[in-house]
């Protein structure tokens, strides 16, 4: 059974500071994608992680893939407000399973 | 731009009633899902679909039916509702292959209460 696990759940972070949020897959697995979720609001793809050693940028996030440590990581860079939301990773173990989510980690950054 | 249209955002409703929850996609995605979110818990899956009138159980089935009678439309119902049920339900979608393009799009989420 695939399990997927994230730390922290929590995250209080200063504005500036950088920071990495880990997830953890106890399978096999062909992607991996994260998420951010707005109080109130839906799931909102950031990245889909397709292969070993993989990395994506958006802005202040970077995310990347070591399949052999079955390890994502979601850092930070120099957090500002608007980055405040709830993180979710999910993996595929592959075609067209369903997705299994991490519980998030809630991240708010204060000034 | 995908979209995934939930028919309602809140709901609130009786314990024993049944309870339909809605949702179309309009992207031509085989894959349909549902989800329910829970403070601690994370999303947990309920019944995903690949294909019309194709459903199979997830992690959390009881208490808990579906129907896809057409491909852009995926019904979640609660038989007889009741309060353990109350919770966010997210319904999402994707496509079926190995590309790029194969994350999970969802809905606003539907907030329903049972009383």
């Amino acid at each position: 059974e695939l399990k997927v696990e994230q730390n922290p759940l929590f995250l209080s972070m200063q504005e500036g500071k950088n920071y990495t949020i880990y997830c953890n897959y106890s399978t096999t697995s062909d992607r991996l994608y994260w998420y951010r979720q707005d109080p109130g609001k839906s799931l909102e793809s950031l990245f889909v992680l397709l292969s070993n050693g993989a990395v994506k940028q958006e802005g202040r996030l970077m995310a990347s893939l070591d399949t052999k440590a079955r390890l994502s990581t979601l850092h930070i860079t120099a957090a500002v407000h608007d980055l405040s939301a709830t993180y979710f990773c999910a993996v595929r173990n592959s075609g067209n399973t369903p997705l299994v989510f991490g519980k998030g980690t809630r991240l708010s950054v204060i000034a | 731009d995908v979209k995934v249209t939930q028919s309602s955002r809140y709901l609130v409703k009786r314990t024993g009633e049944k309870v339909f929850l809605e949702c179309v996609q309009d992207m031509d995605h085989e894959n349909m899902f549902w989800y329910r979110q829970d403070p601690g818990l994370g999303l947990r899956l309920i019944y995903f679909s690949y294909d019309v009138k194709m459903k199979e159980k997830g992690d959390i089935p009881e208490g808990y039916s579906v129907s896809r009678e057409k491909k852009e439309r995926f019904s979640l119902i609660l038989e007889s509702a009741s309060t353990n049920q109350t919770s966010m339900y997210l319904c999402a979608s994707s496509l079926t292959g190995a590309g790029m393009n194969t994350e999970a799009f969802f809905g606003q989420g539907t907030r329903l209460t049972v009383v």
